[in-house]
This record gives C-alpha cells, structure tokens and sequence, in this order.
C-alpha cells in the first residue's frame, strides 16, 4: 500500500503568491519523521523542510512551512511568495523509526511558477 | 560543503553489460542508499546499507546488487543490464539515527540508458 499520497500531478501558481502542496501518509507507527525535497530540472535532491511526528509546532524553514495535521495524517508544504525558481517537482517523503532508515517517497507534484 | 558524488551523470549500456554506477560521500555517514526515478512513480528505494559491508534490501532489488567495501564509497551493479533498467538512479547518504532530522543528502544522479 502506498505510504505517502501526493494527489496533485501538477500545480500552477503565479510569482509572488502562495500555494500549496498536498500530501497524505499511512503509518502505525507512533514515531516518523515527514520530508519535503525538491527536485529542479538539473535533477538534484534538495532537502527543504521536516517535521517530527512528536513535535508540537509545525515547521518553517525561511518562505516554506509544513502544514502538519496529524489526526488527518497530512503535511502539506506550503511556499509563500512564489518566485520563479520555485518551479521543480517536490516530493513528499516519510521515515517510520521502527522501520530503519529508509525514506518513503510520494510521486511527486511537478510545479510551475508563472510570471 | 557536504557533498555526495557520482560518477556519471549519463550513461549508455547495451543490453547484457554489466555496470557500475559509483557513489562517494565525504560526510562521515553511516547510511547509504541507491534509488531508482521514473516518471509517475516516484523514488524506489533499490538497496541501502547502514556499515560498512552491511547491506539491506530495498522495495525494488531484482537484478541489482550493491557493494560497500569502504564507509564513503557505495556501489551499485547491474549484472546484467536490461532495456527496463533504463532509469534515472540517485544515491543519497546519511548520518545514523532513525529519530529526529538526519536527512539524506543526494548526489546530483546517474541517468542510464540500456539499448
């Protein structure tokens, strides 16, 4: 079964506003941790924010912040202030503790910032 | 600057050849892990390895296999390539610890073409 569900293919925003990217997990674990990277056309993985499943605020990291609703089980990134070098795919990514190291990508939601 | 390298950033095999896809951290990291990217699906974790000529499966391991003979450098083999191995693969590392951030770091990725 999937563990992270990103629902939206693609997502257009103009320069300057905000958006938001939607993703949903599936874990019985009480402890994970929940990743966002982004991916522009070079291809290489930038790691952009995190948000512990015990932590009680939700995450910012400069204009990115993490919507994170736990009873929902979704951690949706949200970018204010889109700027044109925004556009990049970003996944959403999940690490149960009990299940070692590894990470659980999402598909990815490509996004394209307009002028 | 932490960095993770590869050692290609394209590649063209015949089907039947075996390869090599080299990946090197300078970060002192325990983990390490490859990945394979293909468009809709996402990240799938091929193999990784928590010590030195430690190593685990990932989701997708058939027809690779991996090597980890010193702590910075983690190699990926393709005994026999196959035109379904066409791909694009990342390598990340990370520090040990499945709590709190510990995020993988990527190397820019190897995008191999099997003919």
């Amino acid at each position: 079964a999937q563990k992270i569900t990103q629902t939206q293919p693609g997502m257009f925003v103009q320069e300057k506003e905000a958006v938001t990217l939607d993703c949903t997990y599936d874990t019985s674990d009480p402890s994970y941790g929940l990743f966002w990277y982004k991916q522009p056309s070079s291809g290489e993985m930038i790691f952009l924010i995190y948000q512990g499943s015990y932590d009680q605020q939700n995450a910012t990291e400069g204009r990115y912040s993490l919507n994170f609703q736990k009873a929902r089980k979704s951690a949706n990134l949200v970018i204010s202030a889109s700027q044109l070098g925004d556009s990049a795919m970003y996944f959403c990514a999940m690490r149960e503790v009990n299940s070692g190291y590894a990470l659980n990508f999402g598909k990815g939601t490509s996004l394209l910032v307009t002028p | 600057d932490v960095k993770v390298t590869q050692s290609s950033r394209y590649l063209v095999k015949r089907t039947g050849e075996k390869v090599f896809l080299e990946c090197v951290q300078d970060m002192d990291h325990e983990n390490m892990f490859w990945y394979r990217q293909d468009p809709g699906l996402g990240l799938r974790l091929i193999y990784f390895s928590y010590d030195v000529k430690m190593k685990e499966k990932g989701d997708i391991p058939e027809g690779y296999s991996v090597s980890r003979e010193k702590k910075e450098r983690f190699s990926l083999i393709l005994e026999s390539a196959s035109t379904n191995q066409t791909s694009m693969y990342l390598c990340a590392s990370s520090p040990s610890g499945t709590s709190g951030i510990n995020e993988q770091f990527f190397g820019p990725g190897t995008r191999l073409t099997v003919l």
